[in-house]
């Protein structure tokens, strides 16, 4: 089956401009995870859809960042006005159901803001 | 809040060297433990996974024991090959919140012939 794939693999845009970043499950998978790796530092979690809805999104980090889930296929996250801090590594997970710690994760997206 | 601390990288062996990626958690309760790895290009893949204390997980030669007494679940591996070059990734789940990972830094390996 396809893995979790991510578009772009890269985008650097300026400080102030807006960026969506897209997420494809693995088909058939109901909860997808979006989470952010800041140079050199941990990955935190940013949030949780099960299917269409949000089951937590308490790693959100302010409201510049929205995240869709439209139909409960593909996610995407968009960043408006990008600043400086946002840069890093977007990475998006999906599982199917409930198992424990297994989550495929995509390769990421690297944001630059420059 | 709960966290995880990995050792700094990169760390680097020569093929066939005895590795130790240390790994010690702080939380409440009793969470789960994972160690991920991440391949050159790749996305993050699950290694191996211990649910409770005393638990080993173990897969492609790698094991770590989950030590409730000293907070611990650290990796090691026998014998490393040039293949298991990567970034290792240490990781917990809430016994509440079994959904949201909570990762260190991350720790590059780095073998050589």
């Amino acid at each position: 089956e396809a893995g979790v794939t991510q578009f772009p693999s890269h985008s650097v845009i300026e400080k102030g401009q807006t960026v969506t970043l897209r997420c494809d499950p693995i088909s058939g998978h109901d909860n997808l995870y979006w989470y952010r790796r800041v140079m050199g530092k941990e990955i935190k979690f940013l949030l949780h859809f099960v299917k269409e809805s949000k089951q937590d999104e308490s790693g959100m980090p302010n409201n510049r960042f929205l995240a869709e889930r439209t139909g409960g296929t593909y996610s995407t996250l968009k960043v408006q006005p990008a600043e400086l801090e946002d840069s890093g590594v977007y990475f998006c997970a999906s599982s199917r159901g409930l198992q424990l710690g297994k989550q495929y994760f995509g390769p990421g997206t690297r944001l630059t803001v420059l | 809040g709960d966290s995880v601390t990995q050792m700094e990288g990169p760390v680097t062996l020569s093929e066939e060297a005895f590795l130790t990626i240390n790994c010690t958690y702080t939380a409440t309760g009793y969470p789960s433990l994972f160690w991920y790895v991440q391949y050159p290009g790749e996305g993050l893949q699950l290694l191996l996974k211990a649910t409770k204390a005393d638990d080993k997980g173990s897969n492609k030669g790698f094991e770590a024991t989950y030590r409730k007494e000293t907070t611990s679940f650290h990796l090691e591996k026998g014998s490393v090959q040039v293949s298991d070059s990567a970034v290792y990734f240490c990781a917990l789940s809430e016994p509440y919140n079994t959904d949201k990972l909570i990762f260190g830094t991350g720790t590059r390996l780095q073998v050589f012939p």
